[in-house]
Parts: structure tokens; C-alpha cells; sequence
């Protein structure tokens, strides 16, 4: 168990729609990244956010969009899904700075039907 | 641009050891690790090097060479378990992470 928390495990949903994906880092962590992992492909950097600030962004959609809270939980929104949406999304957490090891969340899988 | 290579897949027996090789360019490097995946979990950290040499931890060891852009990971003693997708990324700057592909790794009895 890494000590990053991610709700919900599973979500189905249809085209068109909006869902939002939640990350609780681990404690002390000050950095939340976000990643994608579509089939067989690698795991694909979105945004990064720093005690509640965006730090760095990377070929993130503009149906997708993200906030880093006072608490440090984050959430990931995607609207106006297409089928190619359908991916794992997973939630990494690290200390100060960034300067830090990357601990991984369990992942939201997302179907879009 | 940002590029990170290592072999799609490799299998290997049970008590043997494997390398698993990984090379880079990137823009900037602050930092390479290695990732271990189970199908539909999340990765979990197994190493890190940032400057060049040899780290062991346990059954694991990895390599780095910065000027070579090259690195390699050592697992010794296989077991079953270690059936698992590998995953080598670099940090080009204090932020994010640029991962490759992964190695798919199958271990046989």
C-alpha cells in the first residue's frame, strides 16, 4: 500500500458525459501528478500540482482539467468523453518540491461506453 | 524531443537472472526509475539512480551510465512473482516523469 488513495476503482460511463476522479496523497506529500495508461501503452504525464498550484502540464486535453485543494486532495475532471477516453488513470503523490520519489495510487479505470 | 527505449517483452526461468536494458534522450535528466507493474495495478517503485553506477537493493540492482544515456535492470533469483511489466522512466527536471513503454517479463517455472 503506497499511502495514495484513489476513488472510485471502477467507472463506467457513456460518451458525452462528465465524470470527475478523485486522489487523496500520502501524508506530508505536497505534489499530486496525474497519469493516463491507455492499452498496451505507457503511462502518459497530464498535470502536476504543488500544495494547490499547477506545477507542470503535459499533453493534457483541453475536456480535461484538474485542482489541487487546500486539503491537498485533487481532482481530475473529464468532460465530454469519447470512447478513446477509456484508460487507466492513476494518481501519484511525492514530497517537497518534487525532488522526490513518485508514489502511485491504485487507479481509477474508466470505460467509456 | 523526449525518448525512452527498452524491449517490449522477455522471458526468463525461475531462479535465473535477467537484465532488462533501457535507453533515453531527454531534454534535461535529474534522475532515472524503474517501476514495477502487475497487469491493471499500479506501478510500485524499485529504484532510482542519479548519478553513475550501480545500485542494489536485495534481488534488484540497477545501472546507470548518464553519458550513454543507458540503463539496466538486474533481477537476480526469479521467481514467479516477478512476472510483471517493467517500467524505466527519467525525470528531465524536477517535475514530471517520462516513462517508456514498459518490458512485459515472463517468468517459467
Amino acid at each position: 500500500d503506497s499511502g495514495v488513495t484513489q476513488t472510485p476503482k471502477h467507472l463506467i460511463t457513456a460518451t458525452g458525459q462528465r465524470v470527475t476522479l478523485r486522489c487523496s496523497p500520502r501524508s506530508g506529500d505536497l505534489s499530486v501528478y496525474w497519469y493516463q495508461q491507455s492499452l498496451d501503452q505507457g503511462l502518459q504525464f497530464l498535470i502536476q500540482y504543488y500544495n494547490g498550484e499547477e506545477r507542470a502540464k503535459g499533453n493534457i486535453l483541453e475536456r480535461f482539467s484538474a485542482q489541487q485543494f487546500p486539503d491537498l486532495h485533487s481532482e481530475l475532471n473529464l468532460s465530454s468523453l469519447e470512447l478513446g477516453d477509456s484508460a487507466l488513470y492513476f494518481c501519484a503523490s511525492s514530497g517537497a518540491g518534487g525532488v522526490e520519489t513518485q508514489y502511485f495510487g491504485p487507479g481509477t479505470r474508466l470505460l467509456v461506453l | 524531443g523526449q525518448n525512452i527505449d527498452q524491449p517490449t517483452e522477455m522471458t526468463a526461468t525461475e531462479g535465473a537472472i535477467v537484465q532488462i536494458n533501457c535507453t533515453y534522450q531527454t531534454s534535461g535528466f535529474n534522475g532515472l526509475f524503474w517501476y514495477q507493474q502487475h497487469a491493471g495495478e499500479a506501478p510500485t517503485f524499485l529504484s532510482y539512480n542519479v548519478l553513475d553506477g550501480l545500485e542494489e537493493k536485495g534481488r534488484f540492482s540497477s545501472f546507470l551510465s548518464r553519458s550513454k544515456g543507458y540503463s539496466y535492470l538486474l533481477l537476480k533469483e526469479l521467481q514467479m512473482k516477478d512476472s510483471a511489466s517493467y517500467l524505466c522512466a527519467v525525470r528531465p527536471n524536477t517535475d514530471k516523469l517520462i516513462f517508456g513503454t514498459g518490458t512485459r517479463l515472463q517468468v517459467f517455472p
